[in-house]
């Protein structure tokens, strides 16, 4: 099957720092990604979801400026967390749609996701 | 608007007996229904998925899940436990916007008892 790697798995940062993280498709094009956050023992809460060559589309309530992400080609998407503070602390996940036919029926395939902890 | 709606958080079952995990959906058109399995500090894996092509959807590691329009479910069903099968279950809708973005259920977390 598809495979989806994100990089870092784990990443410790400081309060006001920036972190990125990466999402890729490895043996696959995706002109769609989707960055998820998981709350301890909750359910995936869709963040954005990240076009190709275009601005990303933010799900309400989720902050443009705090959460950039970038998707400069079909196989690499990046969220950036910026001045990150403790309360960014999560699982964050991402997935990505392979081209297939543009329809429902195109599979997600999901990065196994990146642990933030902010001290 | 489609949802899903995952009764029961938390289900736990003896090893090698029915495991059965509920989701009820709301869709006002034919959904696309998935069931994700996500094991500590993981990513999600599909389980299996249905796609209008038929009711009874098999997927791996033994798990099925049937739909049925006239209760609004589908339920994941596996006749028999195993003790590989303790996780997080999520239930999951397609949407129909322009991205086909998932809307997941609220999760159920499966324990396998000895």
């Amino acid at each position: 099957g598809a495979v989806v790697s994100q990089h870092p798995s784990r990443v410790i940062c400081k309060s006001g720092t920036s972190v990125k993280i990466e999402c890729r498709s490895l043996d696959f094009q995706a002109t769609t990604m989707f960055w998820y956050r998981q709350f301890p023992k909750k359910s995936l809460m869709l963040m954005a979801t990240s076009n190709e060559g275009s601005k990303a589309t933010y799900e309400q309530g989720v902050e443009k400026d705090k959460f950039l992400i970038n998707h400069a080609s079909l196989t690499l998407s990046t969220l950036t967390v910026t001045s990150a503070h403790p309360e960014d602390s999560s699982f964050y996940i991402c997935s990505a749609r392979d081209l297939g036919t543009g329809g429902p029926l195109d599979e997600q395939f999901f990065g196994p996701g990146t642990r933030l902890t902010v001290l | 608007a489609q949802s899903v709606t995952q009764l029961g958080s938390h289900v736990s079952v003896s090893e090698g007996a029915l495991v059965l995990l509920r989701c009820n959906y709301s869709s006002s058109v034919p959904p696309y229904l998935f069931w994700y399995v996500q094991y500590p500090n993981q990513g999600l894996q599909l389980l299996l998925k249905y796609t209008s092509a038929a009711t009874l959807v098999k997927g791996i590691n033994g798990f099925e899940a049937e739909f049925k329009k006239s209760e609004t479910s589908f339920h994941l069903t596996k006749p028999s436990a195993h003790m590989s099968d303790a996780a997080e279950y999520f239930c999951a809708v397609s949407d129909f916007s322009g991205t086909y973005k998932y809307i997941f259920g609220t999760g159920t977390r499966l324990k396998v008892l000895a």
